[in-house]
């Protein structure tokens, strides 16, 4: 079946540390999408890419990362300059503004 | 700026109908109106979504008024499994089809 795989569930990271958060598709869609939530709060837009080796900064970009080597992969580096990283990130994907699939989320926490 | 408004919550009683209405005041001629929920630390499911036209499937209905400037998210016999945050979001189709995510509706289904 096709779907949107993020990994880990659950991550712990110390303070100083960079840390990467996978988002693998296998739907063939051409655009994909990271956001974060902090609890009660709704989702913000972190990096976007529309296409291969192309990426755009969303809202609140600082201190994230991103790479678009390939169609299938997106990951998301949290560097030691987030100065609140403990979140819970979600990655989704789209044929650009059509059929958005959402992962189940990577839940972050700095320890 | 997301594209859309939404009251904060709402209550429903368990078996009856939940309609939640939604503001799109700004929305162009080709541009979708999608409705998604996210049940608490979860990825955002997908409801349904339009452009025109009403919608049904076997989640829910759509109404998008003649004007397109709002639309009703109808749960025609709510359970207390539909009590969740419920999204109402028009993409950027210039940006790479970017959601920008309100603040959302939380319905809370009552026994």
């Amino acid at each position: 079946d096709g779907g949107i795989t993020q990994s880990p569930k659950y991550l712990f990271r110390k303070e100083g540390q960079n840390v990467t958060l996978s988002c693998e598709q296998n739907l063939n869609h051409d655009a994909m999408y990271w956001y974060r939530q902090d609890p009660g709060q709704g989702l913000r837009l972190i990096y976007y890419s529309q296409i291969v080796n192309d990426f755009q900064k969303g809202d609140i970009a600082e201190g994230y990362s991103v790479s678009r080597e390939k169609k299938e992969s997106f990951p998301l580096t949290v560097t030691s300059a987030q100065k609140n990283p403990t979140a819970f990130y979600l990655c989704a994907s789209s044929r650009t503004g059509v059929g958005y699939t959402f992962g189940s989320g990577t839940r972050l926490t700095v320890v | 700026d997301a594209k859309t408004t939404q009251p904060p919550s709402m209550d429903c009683a368990e078996g009856r109908a939940a309609n939640l209405p939604c503001n799109h005041s700004t929305i162009s001629g080709n541009e979708y109106v999608y409705w998604y929920r996210q049940i608490h630390s979860q990825g955002p499911q997908y409801i349904i979504h339009g452009l025109k036209n009403n919608e049904t499937n076997e989640m829910a209905s759509l109404i998008i008024t003649e004007d397109r400037k709002s639309s009703t998210l109808i749960l025609p016999h709510a359970t207390l499994r539909d009590t969740a945050v419920y999204y109402c979001i028009v993409p950027f189709y210039n940006q790479g089809g970017k959601l920008i995510f309100g603040q959302g509706t939380e319905l809370s289904v009552k026994p």
